[in-house]
């Protein structure tokens, strides 16, 4: 099982729309969890933290579930902007640093 | 402020051939790491650092070696590079503590024929 698993997608929405993606993790002892944005043939940069009471940044919305060990990411109000691959990532709970676990990724296109 | 820059950013190379790819941060931060890109594979860890002169290993570590003899700089060494190893490679860096995010380079995209 991988340690941090998404669906590749592509999900494909038209503009406006409200899309959410999931990912799950397998570590218990994982505390720290972001969202990361990567467009076509650039670096991967932080969208946003996700925090344990859940968290909105705007159109952006993450929420964790401890429990059942998974993180969601929804957007209001698609963009044709926001088109990009979305990483789900956290972190490995030990002491080696602060060490991340990235997801494959889920692709996103908004269409017009 | 520039954050993280990879040095360089393209490269062709032939198989067997040597080569240093750079990476130099200026946020004082503690931690860098380097990862490769994949297509279907996501990022996978290559080797990191969590000081200046300290280096460990990986997810992925065969076949490349590192140093850290300055804090601001990363170099990964590809010894004698194979087709396996065409990739995207991107540096990353992060302050210490478990809630901090990562600030990654652009990428070097390094093809071996």
């Amino acid at each position: 099982r991988k340690e941090v698993e998404q669906d590749p997608g592509p999900f494909n929405v038209p503009e406006g729309a409200t899309v959410a993606f999931n990912c799950t993790y397998s570590n218990s002892a994982s505390q720290s969890f972001f969202w990361y944005r990567q467009d076509c043939r650039k670096e991967p940069k932080l969208l946003m933290s996700v925090y344990s009471s859940g968290n909105e940044d705007g159109r952006f919305t993450a929420q964790l579930n401890r429990a059942s060990q998974y993180i969601s990411l929804l957007i209001r109000d698609s963009k044709l902007s926001d088109s990009a691959t979305y990483l789900c990532v956290v972190n490995k709970g030990d002491n080696a640093g602060n060490m991340l676990t990235f997801g494959g990724g889920t692709r996103l296109m908004v269409k017009p | 402020n520039a954050g993280v820059t990879q040095t360089p950013k393209f490269r062709v190379l032939k198989t067997g051939q040597s080569m240093t790819l750079l990476c130099a941060q200026d946020m004082n931060h503690e931690y860098m790491y380097w990862y490769r890109q994949d297509p279907g594979m996501g990022l996978r860890l290559i080797h990191y650092s969590v000081g200046e002169g300290t280096t460990a290993k990986g997810e992925v570590p065969d076949g490349y070696n590192v140093s850290r003899l300055k804090k601001q700089n990363f170099l990964l060494g590809l010894e004698s590079a194979a087709p396996s190893q065409t990739s995207v490679y991107f540096c990353a860096s992060s302050r210490a503590g478990t809630s901090r995010g990562y600030t990654f380079g652009s990428g070097t995209r390094l093809t071996v024929v």
